[in-house]
C-alpha cells in the first residue's frame, strides 16, 4: 500500500511565523502535491514535483513556497503566515510515468494560525 | 464554467437503496477519471477510478463514463449509513499530472 505521511495532525502558530509542513511517501513516486480544502472551495493546488528540485506552480501559490531536496520528501513553506492561510492542508503523490494512475493523500494537516 | 461540476447535495438516501452522484466536466481531452470518498475531517480515499466509455463495477460501487457528454457518474448500491461522505470526482485533463476536483457532493444515507 502506498503511504503519505504528513509531519503533523495539527498545527497551531501564529501570524508572521514561518511554517514548515512536511510530507514523506514510500512508494519511490515522482509526482507530490500541495493542496489546501477550505469549505466550499474544494481542493485548490498550491504547488507540485514531478522530479527533485523541481517545482511548478499551482492554481494558489501566492504567499507559499516548497522544497523537494529528495524524491520521497516534499515540503511546503509559508514564508509569513496570515490568518487567511488557516485551512487543512494535504499531500499526494503519483506515479509520473502512468497517467492513469490516482494521487494517494496523507492524512492532512489542520493549521490554524493565530 | 468550472472545470469539473458536482451537486454539492446533500443528497439524502434511504439505508438499502441505490445512490447516484454525478459530475460534468469541460475539457474533452480528458483521459482519467477517479471518485474520492472523504469522511468528515479525513482526507480523501480514492474508490474507483474509469478510463474507458462504460460502466466499471467494484463491489458495491459502479462508475460510469460517457466522454461524448463528458459525464461521469457513481452509483452505490446497497447504500449503508457508512456511506454517509463527501464524494469527490476528479479529471485528468489532456497529458498532465495533474488533477482537477469538483467541489463535492455530500450523501447522507439514512437507516
Amino acid at each position: 500500500d502506498v503511504k503519505v505521511t504528513q509531519s503533523s495532525r495539527y498545527l497551531v502558530k501564529r501570524t508572521g511565523e514561518k511554517v514548515f509542513l512536511e510530507c514523506v511517501q514510500d512508494m519511490d513516486h515522482e509526482n507530490m502535491f500541495w493542496y489546501r480544502q477550505d469549505p466550499g472551495l474544494g481542493l485548490r493546488l498550491i504547488y507540485f514535483s514531478y522530479d527533485v528540485k523541481m517545482k511548478e506552480k499551482g492554481d494558489i501559490p501566492e504567499g507559499y513556497s516548497v522544497s523537494r531536496e529528495k524524491k520521497e520528501r516534499f515540503s511546503l513553506i509559508l514564508e509569513s503566515a496570515s490568518t487567511n492561510q488557516t485551512s487543512m492542508y494535504l499531500c499526494a503523490s503519483s506515479l509520473y510515468t502512468d497517467h492513469n494512475q490516482p494521487q494517494h493523500f496523507g492524512d492532512g494537516t489542520r493549521l490554524s494560525i493565530l | 464554467q468550472k472545470e469539473v461540476e458536482q451537486n454539492s447535495g446533500p443528497l439524502s438516501v434511504p439505508e438499502g437503496a441505490i445512490a447516484s452522484l454525478n459530475c460534468t466536466y469541460s475539457d474533452r481531452v480528458s483521459q482519467s477519471f477517479f471518485w474520492y470518498r472523504q469522511y468528515s475531517g479525513k482526507s480523501p480515499e480514492l474508490i474507483m477510478s474509469i478510463y474507458s466509455n462504460g460502466d466499471k463495477e467494484d463491489g458495491r460501487f459502479t462508475a460510469q463514463l460517457n466522454k461524448a457528454s463528458q459525464y461521469v457518474s457513481l452509483l452505490i448500491r446497497d447504500s449503508q449509513p457508512s456511506d454517509s461522505a463527501t464524494y469527490l470526482c476528479a479529471v485528468r485533463p489532456g497529458a498532465t499530472n495533474k488533477l482537477i476536483f469538483g467541489t463535492g457532493t455530500l450523501l447522507a444515507v439514512q437507516p
